[in-house]
C-alpha cells in the first residue's frame, strides 16, 4: 500500500465547475506539498502547508492533520487548469518527499 | 530568477547504449535531486546531493546509473548501458538547502524513450 494516496485518478470536468482533489497518507509528515505537472512540462510547487488552509488565486489548499487528509481545490475550473496534480508528504524522519501517483485532470471548454 | 534548466529535453536511444543527462540548478541552491518518473506514476528520488557530496542515492540502480556534481553546481547523471525499462521522464530539482520545509524548484525535464 502506498503511503501516499490521491483520489480520484482521473477527473474530467466543464470549465466553471468545482473541483476537489483528495490526498491521504498514512505516515507521520512535518508538510504536504501539491504541486502540478503539464504534459511533456516539468513540475511546478503549488503548495506547501502543515496546518490549516492555503489560497493562491483561484486554488485552496487544505490539510486535516488529526485525519491525514489533504484536499486540492480549485474554483472557476478554466481549460488551462489541465494537467496532472500531484500531492507528496515530507516526512517527520526525514527530508525525502513520498510522492502520490497523481490526478490527471482534464478541464473541457 | 532563472529557473532549473536540464538538456536535452528529449532522447531516443537503443537499448545497450549510453546516455547523459545535464542539470544546471537555480543559483545558490546547495541541494541538488535527480528523480525518475516512469508514465502513469509519481517521481522516484534516484540520488539527492548536497554541494558536491551524496546525501542519498539509495534507490540509484548503481551497475548502470551513474551522477555526479564536481563542483557543487551543475549535474549530470549517466546511464550505461540503457535498458527498455530505463524509459522515462527525468527530473532534476533544487532546493536552497536540506530539509522538510525546503520548497523544490523542477526542471523541465529530459524524456528518454529507449527503443
Amino acid at each position: 500500500k502506498n503511503e501516499v494516496e490521491q483520489s480520484p485518478q482521473n477527473l474530467t470536468a466543464q470549465e466553471g465547475e468545482f473541483i476537489t482533489i483528495n490526498c491521504s497518507y498514512s505516515v507521520g509528515i512535518s508538510a504536504l506539498h501539491w504541486l502540478q505537472q503539464h504534459p511533456g512540462g516539468g513540475i511546478v510547487s503549488l503548495f506547501m502547508l502543515s496546518s490549516g488552509k492555503k489560497k493562491h488565486g483561484r486554488l485552496i489548499a487544505t490539510i486535516n492533520i488529526q485525519e491525514k487528509h489533504s484536499s486540492l481545490h480549485i474554483t472557476a475550473s478554466h481549460p488551462r487548469d489541465s494537467a496532472v496534480y500531484i500531492c507528496a508528504a515530507s516526512m517527520d524522519s526525514n527530508y525525502q518527499l513520498i510522492w502520490g501517483a497523481g490526478t490527471k485532470l482534464i478541464i473541457k471548454p | 530568477e532563472a529557473g532549473v534548466a536540464q538538456s536535452p529535453r528529449y532522447k531516443i536511444i537503443e537499448k545497450r547504449q549510453s546516455v547523459a543527462f545535464w542539470c544546471n540548478p537555480i543559483s545558490g541552491h546547495a541541494t541538488l535531486y535527480w528523480y525518475q518518473q516512469i508514465l502513469g506514476q509519481g517521481p522516484k528520488l534516484l540520488i539527492q546531493f548536497q554541494n558536491n557530496g551524496v546525501v542519498d542515492d539509495s534507490q540509484l540502480p548503481k551497475d548502470r546509473f551513474s551522477a555526479e556534481r564536481l563542483k557543487g553546481v551543475d549535474s549530470t547523471l549517466k546511464i550505461q548501458p540503457a535498458k527498455l525499462e530505463d524509459s522515462a521522464v527525468y527530473l532534476c530539482a533544487s532546493s536552497l538547502a536540506t530539509g522538510v520545509y525546503n520548497e523544490q524548484f523542477f526542471g523541465p525535464g529530459t524524456r528518454l524513450t529507449v527503443l
